[in-house]
C-alpha cells in the first residue's frame, strides 16, 4: 500500500482564490511528521510546512497552511490567495519516526498546481 | 531557512565516464543526507542516505559500486555515478537533514541534470 496518497495530479486555480491540495497518509508509527514541498520547473525542492503528530494545532507558515485531520490520516495543503508564482509541483512528504527508519521521508506522487490570471 | 548548495548544476558526459556530483550545506552542519533520483513527471526516489564518517545505506535496487556515496565531512557528502550510461540519466537531488527546531527537516539543493550521451 501507498504511504502518501495524492489523489490530484493537476489542479488549476484562479488569481487571488484559495486552493486545497489532498494528501492521504499510511502509518502505523504514533510519532511521525508530514511535509509539503513545492518544486518549480526549475527543479528545487522548496520546504514548505511542516506537521507533527503530536501537534495540537494545524501548522500555518504565510499563506500556506496544513488541514491536519488525523483520524482520517490527512493532511491537506490550503494555499490562500494564490500567486502566479505558485504554478508548480507540490509533494507532500511523511517522514516516521520509529527506530531504524533513519529519518527518510516518502514522497506521494505529486500535484501540479496551475494559477489562472 | 537552511541552505544546500548542489554542483555542478547540469552535466553532460560521454557513456562509460564517471561524474561526481557534490551536495554542500552551507550554514549548518547535516550529519545525514539524502540523496533521490527524479525521472521526468514523477516523484522523488530516494537511492541512499549518507551519514558522516560511516558507509551509506542504499535503498533496494540501487547499485553502491555504481552510485558511490562519500559524506566525508558534516557539510559535503558526494555522488559519483561510475561508467555512466544513458540510462543513468537523470536529475538527482540531495537533501540535508537539520536538526534545529521541531521540524528536523529535510533541505534540498538545486539538484544537478545529468546527461550521458
Amino acid at each position: 500500500a501507498q504511504k502518501i496518497t495524492q489523489t490530484q495530479p493537476g489542479m488549476f486555480v484562479q488569481e487571488k482564490e484559495a486552493v486545497t491540495l489532498d494528501c492521504t497518509y499510511d502509518t502505523s508509527d504514533p510519532s511521525y511528521g508530514l511535509f509539503w514541498y513545492k518544486q518549480p520547473s526549475s527543479g528545487e525542492m522548496i520546504f514548505l510546512i511542516y506537521q507533527g503528530s503530536y501537534d495540537q494545532q494545524n501548522a500555518t507558515e504565510g499563506r500556506y497552511s496544513l488541514n491536519f485531520q488525523k483520524a482520517r490520516k490527512s493532511a491537506n495543503l490550503v494555499i490562500s490567495a494564490s500567486q502566479l508564482g505558485d504554478s508548480a509541483m507540490y509533494f507532500c512528504a511523511m517522514r516516521e519516526n520509529s527506530g531504524g527508519s533513519n529519518y527518510k521521508l516518502t514522497f506521494g506522487k505529486g500535484t501540479l498546481l496551475t494559477v489562472n490570471p | 531557512g537552511a541552505v544546500v548548495s548542489q554542483h555542478p548544476s547540469r552535466v553532460i558526459c560521454k557513456s562509460g565516464t564517471s561524474v561526481k556530483i557534490e551536495c554542500r550545506s552551507l550554514d549548518f552542519q547535516a550529519t545525514t543526507m539524502f540523496w533521490y533520483r527524479q525521472f521526468p513527471k514523477q516523484s522523488l526516489m530516494l537511492m541512499a542516505t549518507s551519514n558522516e564518517g560511516s558507509k551509506a545505506t542504499y535503498e533496494q535496487g540501487v547499485e553502491k559500486d555504481k552510485f558511490l556515496i562519500n559524506h566525508a565531512s558534516l557539510t559535503l557528502s558526494t555522488l559519483t555515478v561510475t561508467s555512466a550510461h544513458p540510462e543513468d540519466s537523470s536529475f538527482y537531488i540531495c537533501s540535508a537533514r537539520e536538526l534545529w527546531g521541531a521540524a528536523d527537516t529535510q533541505y534540498f539543493g538545486p539538484g544537478t541534470r545529468l546527461t550521458v550521451l
